[in-house]
């Protein structure tokens, strides 16, 4: 079973939806990352949290120590928005990575 | 935009010949990591390095070897390809280790083993 479970794996929305991609993960865990891959395949760090909550431009992105669950939030959603969202897992000098969330945001 | 570059970005081979991918990087991070995406699966960790000469196994790193002779250059060995590291294979760095930095992606080199 992976130690780090995305939800959903498919998001479609329309343009201008609030956008939430949630992230699960197990015990032994420290830090987690958010990642987005575009269409051509590019992976791009958005975001690496410990604890409380982390903000750039419309991306927000959340963690629950004691839940063991971390969310990534898209304001004011954009048809460039459209990638997969891919949170990772690190600790006990492992990095565990999610399968992904795609996300598609229509105009 | 981080310093970080691969080569070739696609190949195609034949089942059993030899490969070498490279991960070249401009920053003088001191961490490198080979990483290959299948679908299906999260990234998966193939070999790691902290340091010149100083490499690791990752949870998938058989059949694979690297070398890192100086800083800047990471290179992931086939030795006999076979269709089953058809792949897309990634490289990533960081300036420090686990827990801590942020990490960099280079652009993915699609591999094909036929």
């Amino acid at each position: 079973k992976n130690e780090v479970e995305q939800s959903p794996q498919n998001l479609t929305a329309q343009e201008g939806e609030f956008i939430t991609i949630n992230c699960s993960y197990s015990v032994g865990i420290s830090a987690l990352h958010w990642l987005q891959q575009h269409p051509g395949g590019g992976i791009v760090s958005l975001f690496m949290l410990s604890s409380g909550k982390k903000k750039h431009g419309r991306l927000i992105a959340t963690i629950n120590i004691q839940e063991k669950h971390s969310s990534l939030h898209i304001t004011a959603s954009h048809p460039r928005d459209s990638a997969v969202y891919i949170c990772a897992g690190e600790g006990n000098e492992k990095l565990t990575f999610g399968t992904g969330t795609r996300l598609t945001i229509i105009p | 935009d981080a310093g970080i570059t691969q080569s070739p970005r696609h190949k195609v081979t034949e089942t059993g010949t030899p490969v070498t991918l490279r991960c070249h990087q401009t920053e003088n991070h001191r961490y490198m990591y080979w990483y290959r995406q299948d679908p299906g699966h999260g990234l998966r960790l193939i070999h790691y390095s902290y340091g010149v000469k100083d490499t690791d196994k990752g949870e998938v790193s058989d059949g694979y070897s690297v070398s890192r002779s100086k800083t800047e250059d990471f290179l992931l060995t086939l030795e006999s390809a076979t269709s089953s590291q058809t792949s897309v294979y990634f490289c990533a760095i960081r300036d420090r280790g686990w827990d801590t930095g942020e990490l960099f992606f280079g652009e993915g080199s699609r591999l094909t083993v036929l």
